[in-house]
């Protein structure tokens, strides 16, 4: 196990619902990432927070958003729900957001799906 | 733009077979990390190998061992007497020196290890 936990482990929404997805990061890791998996594909990814602070995002839209927390946990948050916003959410983390050769470890992932 | 390719939707052998996973990727740096992770059907992902663009060995890891050839932008990976704890989706993932850590992953190989 990589010492990453995600919670809820899975979640049913409806269509413009918010949800709130949370991520504890790994021992001594200041960095978390955000991925979103549809059934079938490869995760892609959606931001990183490094010190509490957005310094990366992907190609997902403003409704997407999110926090971290001095003790370098992380929320997702997703408003107005879609129905294409069903997939698995996975949380990363990792050393340090500024160096790039650094892994990053997964958790379990929260499954959300949209109704 | 970055990207990556893994041709083989789904592999099926049988346990001791040896199988190899095909990763193609494409990108305009010099500088860029390559990864592989597994992802049993629990869903979290499992880190298997990192490897940046200037080292080009082939590594080998138990009954794991992984390709880079630079001269075709593929980074392949073997397993050896396959088993059927084997049995994942199989990502190849790449990452840029853009100054965060974005993955970019394929869209995976199911492997199925039959007894």
């Amino acid at each position: 196990e990589t010492g990453v936990t995600q919670s809820p482990t899975h979640l049913i929404k409806t269509r413009g619902q918010q949800v709130t997805l949370r991520c504890s990061s790994q021992s001594g890791h200041n960095t978390v990432s955000w991925y979103q998996q549809a059934l079938g594909q490869g995760p892609q990814f959606i931001f990183q927070y490094y010190r509490e602070e957005e310094n990366g995002r992907g190609n997902f839209p403003p409704r997407f958003s999110g926090l971290q927390f001095p003790n370098y946990s992380s929320e997702l948050n997703v408003n107005a729900l879609e129905l294409d916003d069903s997939a698995l959410y996975l949380c990363a983390s990792s050393l340090s957001g500024t160096r790039v050769t650094d892994t990053q470890y997964f958790g379990p992932g929260t499954r959300l799906t949209v109704l | 733009a970055q990207k990556v390719t893994q041709a083989q939707t789904e592999i099926s052998v049988v346990e001791k077979e040896d199988v190899t996973l095909d990763c193609v990727y494409e990108t305009r740096d010099t500088t860029y990390y390559l990864f592989w992770y597994k992802q049993p059907p629990s869903g979290e992902l499992v880190f298997l190998i990192r490897r940046n663009s200037f080292d080009e060995q082939n590594e080998i890891s138990g009954r794991y061992s992984w390709n880079f050839q630079k001269s075709t932008s593929s980074f392949n990976f073997t397993i050896t007497a396959s088993q059927v704890v084997d049995s994942a989706v199989y990502f190849c993932a790449l990452s840029d020196n853009t100054g965060f850590q974005k993955l970019v992953f394929g869209t995976g190989t199911r492997l199925l290890v039959s007894p």
